[in-house]
Order: C-alpha cells, then sequence, then structure tokens
C-alpha cells in the first residue's frame, strides 16, 4: 500500500510569518501534488510535481510556493501567511497522469493562521 | 467555476437502506470519474471509479451509474452500513492530464 506521510499533522501560524509543509513518499511516485480542503469546496490542486527539482502551478497557486528536492519529498511554503489560507492541506502522489492514475493521500495538516 | 458538482451535501440513512450520492460535471473532455471515500482525520482513498466508455461499475455493495449525454452519475451504496459513514467525493479528470476535479463532497451518515 503506497505511503504518503505529511508533518505537522497540525500548526497554528501568525498571520505575516513563513509556514513549511512537509510531505515525504515511499511508493517511488513520479508525480505528487498539494491539495487545500476548505468546506464546501472540495479539494482544489495548488501546485503539483512530476519530476525532482521541478513544479508546476495548478488551480490556485497564489500565496503558495512548492518544492520538489527529490523525488521523494514535496514541501508547500507560505511564505507571508494571511487568515484566508486557514484550510487543511493534502499531499498526495501516483504513478503518473494517465487521467485514470489512483491518487494517494496523506492524512493532511490542519493549519491555523491567527 | 465548479466544474464537478454534488448533491446532497449531506445524506442521512438508516442502516441497511440504499444511500444514492450524486454528480454532474461540465466538461465533456472529462473521461474517467473516480470516487474518494474520506474518513474524519483522514485523506480521501479511492473507493471505485468509471470511465465514460461504460455506464455501470460494480464493486461489492457499491456502484457507479454513468449517463454520458446528461453528463451526470450517481454512486449506489446497497446495505448501508455505520462504517459507510463518511465523505465522498465525486472527481473528474480527462485521460493523458493530470489534473483531477474534485466536487464539494456529499457527508453520509448511517443511522443504526
Amino acid at each position: 500500500e503506497a505511503a504518503v506521510t505529511q508533518s505537522p499533522r497540525s500548526k497554528v501560524a501568525v498571520t505575516g510569518g513563513k509556514v513549511t509543509l512537509s510531505c515525504h513518499q515511499t511508493n517511488n511516485h513520479d508525480y505528487m501534488y498539494w491539495y487545500r480542503q476548505d468546506t464546501g469546496h472540495g479539494l482544489r490542486l495548488i501546485h503539483y510535481s512530476y519530476v525532482a527539482d521541478s513544479t508546476e502551478k495548478g488551480d490556485i497557486p497564489d500565496g503558495y510556493k512548492a518544492s520538489r528536492p527529490s523525488q521523494e519529498n514535496f514541501s508547500l511554503i507560505l511564505e507571508l501567511a494571511s487568515l484566508s489560507q486557514t484550510a487543511v492541506y493534502f499531499c498526495a502522489s501516483s504513478e503518473g497522469t494517465g487521467g485514470d492514475e489512483r491518487l494517494f493521500f496523506g492524512h493532511g495538516t490542519k493549519l491555523s493562521v491567527l | 467555476q465548479q466544474q464537478v458538482r454534488q448533491s446532497p451535501q449531506s445524506l442521512t440513512v438508516w442502516e441497511g437502506e440504499t444511500a444514492i450520492l450524486n454528480c454532474s460535471y461540465e466538461n465533456s473532455a472529462f473521461d474517467y470519474f473516480p470516487w474518494y471515500q474520506q474518513f474524519p482525520g483522514e485523506g480521501p482513498a479511492l473507493l471505485i471509479a468509471i470511465r465514460s466508455v461504460s455506464d455501470k461499475k460494480e464493486d461489492g455493495r457499491f456502484t457507479i451509474f454513468f449517463n454520458k449525454r446528461e453528463k451526470k452519475l450517481s454512486l449506489h451504496i446497497t446495505d448501508s452500513q455505520p462504517g459507510d459513514s463518511a465523505t465522498y467525493f465525486c472527481a473528474a479528470s480527462k485521460n493523458g492530464g493530470y489534473k483531477v476535479v474534485f466536487g464539494s463532497g456529499t457527508r453520509l451518515l448511517v443511522s443504526p
């Protein structure tokens, strides 16, 4: 079974501060994703990556940066955290992107920006 | 712009009943439709999926019915169990595309 581990599980940040969310996968998957979950909006794609040292913008990239230093690791960075970024963040991985690839999600990081 | 819509937002059924969760989409280029199940405190996990060339996909108590002409699909959960209580997300993607678009989810509660 594919394993995606996120850290931390929860975090409280101050407005204007820097936040880094980390994700690690042990499945040798090429693709990794960061999603944001808000009540009433489902899951929305922030950034994704299909190879180390390269990241791509998803549907809602504003205010977020991503980093993929290795195949296993993918980070989401909030340089200047804002109240509107309070949400649950999910990292996911998949083997490829044939359009029917199964996404394997982590347990999520609950971020509260005060 | 909500490309994938789900209804109802929440649904309560009695144990043993059939739960019906609805989904519709706008982009006729979508051809793969997975449903993800999410329990509180966990990430979503793939439950069942269908491709647009099929009109029905069955896996145990879970069945997807797909109507390509109307751009609608539904997930039927027969003999619902309390352990099925979760949030269910309908999603869609295009073959060869990276993007999986999720609906806003249906929260299902199965009462014993």
